[in-house]
C-alpha cells in the first residue's frame, strides 16, 4: 500500500500563477482533505470531500478550488497564487466518519 | 468553529522521563479525540485516540487521559526516547465533522 501520495513535494510559483496539487490515495477512504501548514498555526482546513463528487469548504478556502470524481484523487486547484498562499499542504484520508486521518507527506509551496 | 488549544507551545524533557502534553478543547459536544506526532519534513502521524465515553486509553509508552469535566487531554509519553523529538498535536471532532487540530507542542529531548 502506497498511502496517500502527494505530488510534487517542492514548487515555487510566480504571483498570478496557477498550479493543481495532486492527492492520491490507495485505502479506499471516503474522505480526503487538504490542510495548510503555516508556522504557529497549526493545520487548517481548506477543502473536504466525503466521497466522489461531493466537496465542501472548510476554515480557509479562498483562492482554492476542488473536485472529486474518484474515490481515488482529490486536487487542489491555485487559480491565481499569491504569497499568502506560500505554505506547506498536508491531503489526508480515512473513512468516514472520521476516526484518524492518514496524511501524505507534503507540498511545500513558495510563491514569490 | 470551535479552537483546540495547548497549554505549552515547547517542552524540553530529559531522555528517559517522562513527558506530558496538555491540550484544552472548548466545545462540549467533542466526542472524539486524537493526539498525531509531527517530525521535521514530514506529515503528521496518528498515536492515539480516545472517544469521550472513555477516561483514559493506553498504547505503547503512551497514555492519554480525558478530563470532560474540565475540558482537558493530556498524552503521555513514557520513558521518553530522542526520537520523541516532533511536534505533537491534538485534534477534537464534533459529530461528522472534519477533525479541528491544534497549534501544537514542540517536545525536545534533551540525551
Amino acid at each position: 500500500n502506497a498511502g496517500v501520495t502527494q505530488t510534487p513535494k517542492f514548487q515555487v510559483l510566480k504571483t498570478g500563477q496557477s498550479m493543481t496539487l495532486q492527492c492520491a490515495q490507495d485505502m479506499n477512504h471516503e474522505y480526503m482533505s487538504w490542510y495548510r501548514q503555516d508556522p504557529g498555526m497549526g493545520l487548517r482546513l481548506i477543502h473536504y470531500s466525503v466521497g466522489a463528487g461531493i466537496t465542501d469548504q472548510g476554515e480557509v478556502p479562498n483562492g482554492y478550488n476542488v473536485s472529486r470524481s474518484t474515490t481515488e484523487d482529490f486536487p487542489l486547484r491555485l487559480l491565481s497564487a499569491a504569497p499568502s498562499q506560500t505554505s506547506v499542504y498536508f491531503c489526508a484520508s480515512s473513512y468516514w466518519p472520521p476516526y484518524g486521518y492518514t496524511f501524505g507527506s507534503g507540498t511545500r509551496l513558495t510563491v514569490v | 468553529g470551535e479552537s483546540v488549544g495547548l497549554h505549552l507551545p515547547t517542552l524540553s524533557v530529559q531522555e528517559g522521563d517522562n513527558s506530558i502534553i496538555n491540550c484544552a478543547y472548548s466545545n462540549s459536544a467533542s466526542d472524539y479525540f486524537i493526539w498525531y506526532k509531527q517530525e521535521s519534513g514530514k506529515g503528521p502521524q496518528f498515536i492515539i485516540d480516545i472517544r469521550s465515553n472513555m477516561d483514559k486509553r493506553q498504547g505503547q509508552r503512551v497514555t492519554v487521559l480525558l478530563n470532560k469535566t474540565v475540558k482537558h487531554l493530556s498524552l503521555q509519553i513514557a520513558a521518553t526516547q530522542p526520537g520523541d523529538s516532533a511536534v505533537y498535536f491534538c485534534a477534537e471532532r464534533i459529530g461528522n465533522t472534519p477533525l479541528v487540530f491544534g497549534k501544537g507542542t514542540r517536545l525536545s529531548v534533551i540525551a
